[in-house]
């Protein structure tokens, strides 16, 4: 069974700047994906990045880039140039392929002016 | 991506009634979708994979005869919850994962169920 866990309920940031969010997971699967999904006020799940476990590059998308140590089991979402519409959860998820997502908590980002 | 509708976006019914949520898929064929709940300030809990032409298949603490899942074909999956209660307000969820190729799960917008 996949577990997941994101240890900062809640953080902020000015904007402009660059904050990181945390993420370690266990699988047992050797082949796998993981994902950040962010949730804004208006409830609608978007994609931030996706990362294949079997890739050593650390995927990037924009602003957005990850630190995945997989020998570590840690994957953490870097948001640089911080937005007011990155004000949002963020969910870090394993799985992807044929086996079901598990998320975790979350960690509730607030972006300030 | 994927572009995932779900309707209604909210609905409120009473006590005893039963509820469909459908979830479509507009510009992919999807084998397999999925139904989440989620509680206010808390994560996505899934309920079910459904499977186009097959049974669903549910978590582990989900009742299968009060959630039912129909997925009909390959661009509609419907959540129908039986003899509602107070206690299934929530918010659903559905996702789709296209098919073979893809990785991710697209979400639809979420359907708001408040029962009284």
């Amino acid at each position: 069974a996949q577990t997941v866990t994101q240890s900062q309920p809640e953080m902020s940031v000015q904007e402009a700047e660059t904050v990181t969010l945390s993420c370690t997971y266990d699988t047992s699967e050797s082949n796998y994906y993981l994902f950040w999904y962010k949730q804004p006020p208006s409830r609608q799940m978007i994609l931030v990045i996706r990362q294949e476990a079997y890739k050593q590059q650390n995927a990037t998308e924009n602003r957005f880039s990850v630190n995945f140590q997989k020998a570590a089991k840690s994957f953490s979402l870097k948001i640089s140039d911080s937005q007011l519409g990155d004000t949002a959860m963020y969910f870090c998820a394993p799985g992807g392929g044929s086996e079901k997502l598990v998320f975790g908590k979350g960690t509730k980002l607030t972006v300030n002016p | 991506g994927a572009v995932v509708s779900q309707h209604p976006s909210w609905v409120i019914c009473k006590s005893g009634t039963s509820v469909k949520i459908e979830c479509r898929s507009l510009d992919f064929q999807a084998t397999t979708m999925f139904w989440y709940r989620q509680f206010p300030k808390q994560s996505l809990m899934l309920m079910a994979t459904s499977n186009e032409g097959s049974k669903a298949t549910y978590e582990q603490g989900v009742e299968k005869d009060k959630f039912l899942i129909n997925h009909a074909s390959l661009t509609l999956s419907t959540l129908t919850v039986t003899s509602a209660h107070p206690e299934d307000s929530s918010f659903y969820i559905c996702s789709v994962r296209p098919e073979e190729g893809w990785n991710e799960q697209f979400f639809g917008p979420g359907t708001r169920l408040t029962v009284l």
